[in-house]
């Protein structure tokens, strides 16, 4: 079956904005998470976003939704070196679960 | 501030042994989930509890895991026998009620499982 895809990778300078992309599989999936890891730790949520919505902020970070292409991204102002991590889109298709669906995770280095 | 615990955070053992893994998720939170995340990779839900009822193990492999949650609280994860591939990290997730607004999971630390 389809994956929820993202690239790998993404280096940024420090102070710079980050840009990480995701493309899920179900159209009418509900909601959209971002959430991010830190090494050898769990899940974070960072935030999310309802599926009838094209954009969200929340201070530093800004998350854009084209439910035509099945694409979200998530934008990281003024990146710092604390937000260096894995970050995770998940989708969540209305199964009667509520289950999440998770992406590969991309990995974002910040350099100082 | 409420988190989800689980317990052991590191364990090795042989294959073919067996292995448990506990979970004690917030407080009042119906929805129990059992990720597996293999390095490199995404989670992946392996079940998922609403109080004591299994409602998905579709991607259990039920040959050798195991999960209960007796009463509706926390929850044990078991293998046997544990092969090579089991090598992973286990999280664990809880939620209040599904359906309520962002349905947000919260994650425990986990477990990374070596299997030798």
């Amino acid at each position: 079956g389809e994956d929820v895809e993202q690239s790998l990778f993404l280096s940024v300078r420090e102070g710079d904005s980050s840009v990480i992309n995701c493309t899920y599989t179900d159209s009418s999936s509900t909601y959209l998470y971002w959430y991010k890891q830190e090494p050898g730790a769990g899940l974070q949520l960072l935030t999310y976003i309802f599926s009838n919505m094209d954009m969200k902020q929340d201070q530093r970070l800004t998350v854009l939704l084209n439910k035509k292409d099945k694409h979200l991204s998530l934008r990281i102002a003024d990146t710092q070196t604390g937000d260096s991590a894995i970050y995770f889109c998940a989708e969540s298709p209305p199964s009667g679960t509520y289950k999440y669906i998770f992406g590969t995770g991309t990995r974002l280095k910040v350099l100082a | 501030e409420a988190e989800v615990a689980q317990s052991p955070r590191y364990k090795i053992t042989e294959k073919s042994q067996a292995v448990a893994f506990w979970c004690d998720p917030i407080s009042g939170h119906a929805t129990l989930y059992w990720y597996r995340q293999i390095l490199g990779q995404g989670p992946e839900l392996l079940v998922q509890f609403q109080d004591e009822s299994v409602v998905d193990d579709s991607q259990l492999p039920k040959d050798r895991f195991s999960a209960e949650r007796l009463k509706g609280v926390d929850s044990t994860l078991k293998i046997q026998p544990a092969e090579l591939g089991d090598s992973a990290m286990y999280l664990c997730a809880s939620s209040p009620l599904p359906g309520l607004a962002g349905n947000e999971q919260f994650f425990g630390p986990g477990t990374r499982l070596t299997v030798l």
